[in-house]
C-alpha cells in the first residue's frame, strides 16, 4: 500500500499561471480532503469529497478548483496563482474508525508551493 | 475566536521529561478527539483517539478529555528526543458531517537531549 501520495513534491510559479495538484489513494477510501498548512495558521479545509463525483467548499475555496472524477484520485487546481496561495498542500482520505462513528485522515507527504 | 485552541509554542523540554500539551474548545458537540504528531516536512499521522470523556492510555502517552471544561490533553512521559514535532489536536461533532475535523493550530514540541 502506498497510501496517500501527492504530485509534485515542490513547485515554483509565476503570479498568473496554474498547476494542478495530483492526490492519489489506494485505500479505497470514500472521503478525501485538500488542505493548505500555513505558519501559526494550522490545517485550513480548501475542498472535501465525500465520493465519487462529487466536491464541496471547505473554510477557504477561494482561488481553487476540485475534481474527483475517480474515486481513488482528488485534483487541487490553481486557475491564476498569486503569492497568497503559497503554501504547503496536504491531501488526504478518510474511513470510518472500527466500531465508531469517528473518522480517520491519513495524510499524503505535501507540496510545497511557491507563487512569485 | 477560533472553535478550537492550541498554544503553538515551542514548548522546549529537557530529555525524559513529563510533556503536557492541551487544546480548548468551545463547540459542546463535539464527541471525537484526536491527537496527531507531524514531523518536519512530512504529512500528520494520527497518534491518538478519544471519544466522549475520560483517558486513554497508550505507552508513553495518554490523551485525557474532560467536556466539562472543553479541554483535552495529552501527555508524554520520558520524552524523548524522537518526539520531537508538531502535535495538533482535531476534533468532530456527533452527525452527518462528522468526517470533517475541526483542528487547532499545532503545538510546537522540542526535546532537548
Amino acid at each position: 500500500n502506498a497510501g496517500v501520495t501527492q504530485t509534485p513534491k515542490f513547485r515554483v510559479l509565476k503570479t498568473g499561471q496554474s498547476m494542478t495538484l495530483l492526490c492519489a489513494q489506494d485505500m479505497n477510501h470514500e472521503y478525501m480532503y485538500w488542505y493548505r498548512q500555513d505558519p501559526g495558521m494550522g490545517l485550513r479545509l480548501i475542498h472535501y469529497s465525500v465520493g465519487e463525483g462529487t466536491t464541496a467548499k471547505g473554510e477557504v475555496p477561494d482561488g481553487y478548483n476540485v475534481s474527483r472524477l475517480k474515486k481513488q484520485n482528488f485534483l487541487l487546481g490553481l486557475e491564476s496563482a498569486a503569492p497568497s496561495q503559497t503554501s504547503v498542500y496536504f491531501c488526504a482520505s478518510s474511513y470510518r474508525l472500527l466500531g465508531s462513528q469517528g473518522y480517520e485522515q491519513y495524510f499524503g507527504p505535501g507540496t510545497r508551493l511557491t507563487v512569485t | 475566536q477560533k472553535e478550537v485552541e492550541q498554544d503553538p509554542g515551542p514548548l522546549s523540554v529537557p530529555e525524559g521529561a513529563i510533556v503536557s500539551l492541551n487544546c480548548t474548545y468551545s463547540n459542546s458537540a463535539f464527541q471525537y478527539f484526536m491527537w496527531y504528531r507531524q514531523y518536519s516536512r512530512k504529512g500528520p499521522e494520527l497518534l491518538m483517539y478519544t471519544y466522549s470523556s475520560g483517558n486513554k492510555e497508550d505507552g508513553r502517552f495518554t490523551a485525557q478529555v474532560d467536556k466539562s471544561s472543553k479541554y483535552i490533553s495529552l501527555f508524554i512521559r520520558d520524552s524523548q528526543p524522537s518526539d520531537s514535532a508538531t502535535y495538533l489536536c482535531a476534533m468532530s461533532a456527533w452527525g452527518d458531517s462528522n468526517y470533517q475535523l475541526i483542528w487547532g493550530a499545532g503545538t510546537k514540541l522540542i526535546i532537548k537531549p
